[in-house]
């Protein structure tokens, strides 16, 4: 079980550009949910994805957006880049309802 | 989800029993305690989670209070690979799974 995978591991784009970021769950889980975590600080959540579906969204804008493809696997897209969203994002997934979450190692975001 | 306290660092030597406190005094009756960590360059880990009882792992064991108010999170033997930032959260089971972290603990394990 190769559990979460992200990629790409490092990115740098330039201000403005737009960025997507890719993750594949754990085999099995059907749930994935995104995180940022800026340098020094704990995780923030993004949003959750089930069914294809965006479930839950925490405090970020519009700019932030995601999918879920018929195979569980997610994608976090970015538009209009600003040197704040420099930082690592992280995917979770989880079966639904079920209590331990397993987290990809990330992918690091460098804004220029 | 309620909010959580918890000191920035603190350090422990190897071999020794690593012991992680945490507050949660406005905790609810439906929320369990959870603890995950996370080494530096990696991914959070979830270690354990509890609603009332205190429970146990082969990664560590958690300590409720009666009162629910505060927790503490033992490691028993640490060791350098436990050298690892440790986030105690907070949290209603189900509830998406979304997970709230603060800024944690840093723990340093030392020879």
């Amino acid at each position: 079980d190769a559990g979460v995978t992200q990629s790409p591991t490092h990115l740098i784009k330039t201000r403005g550009q737009q960025v997507t970021l890719r993750c594949s769950p754990k085999s099995g889980h059907d749930t994935v949910s995104w995180y940022q975590q800026a340098l020094g600080q704990g995780p923030q959540f993004i949003f959750q994805y089930y069914e294809e579906e965006e479930r839950q969204r925490g405090n970020f804008p519009d700019r932030f957006s995601g999918h879920q493809f018929p195979n569980y696997s997610s994608e976090l897209n970015v538009n209009a880049l600003l040197l704040g969203d420099s930082a690592l994002y992280l995917c979770a997934s989880s079966k639904d309802r079920e209590t331990e979450a397993f987290f990809g190692q990330g992918t690091r975001l460098t804004v220029v | 989800d309620a909010k959580t306290t918890q000191p920035p660092s603190m350090d422990c030597a190897e071999g020794r029993a690593a012991n992680l406190p945490c507050n949660h005094s406005t905790i609810s009756g439906n929320e369990y305690v959870y603890w995950y960590r996370q080494i530096h360059s990696q991914g959070p880990q979830y270690i354990i989670h509890g609603l009332k009882n205190n429970e146990t792992n082969e990664m560590a064991s958690l300590i409720i209070t009666e009162d629910r108010k505060s927790s503490t999170l033992i490691l028993p033997h640490a060791t350098l690979r436990d050298t690892a930032v440790y986030y105690c959260i907070v949290r209603v089971w189900a509830a998406g799974n979304k997970l709230t972290f603060g800024g944690g603990t840093r723990v340093l394990v030392k020879p």
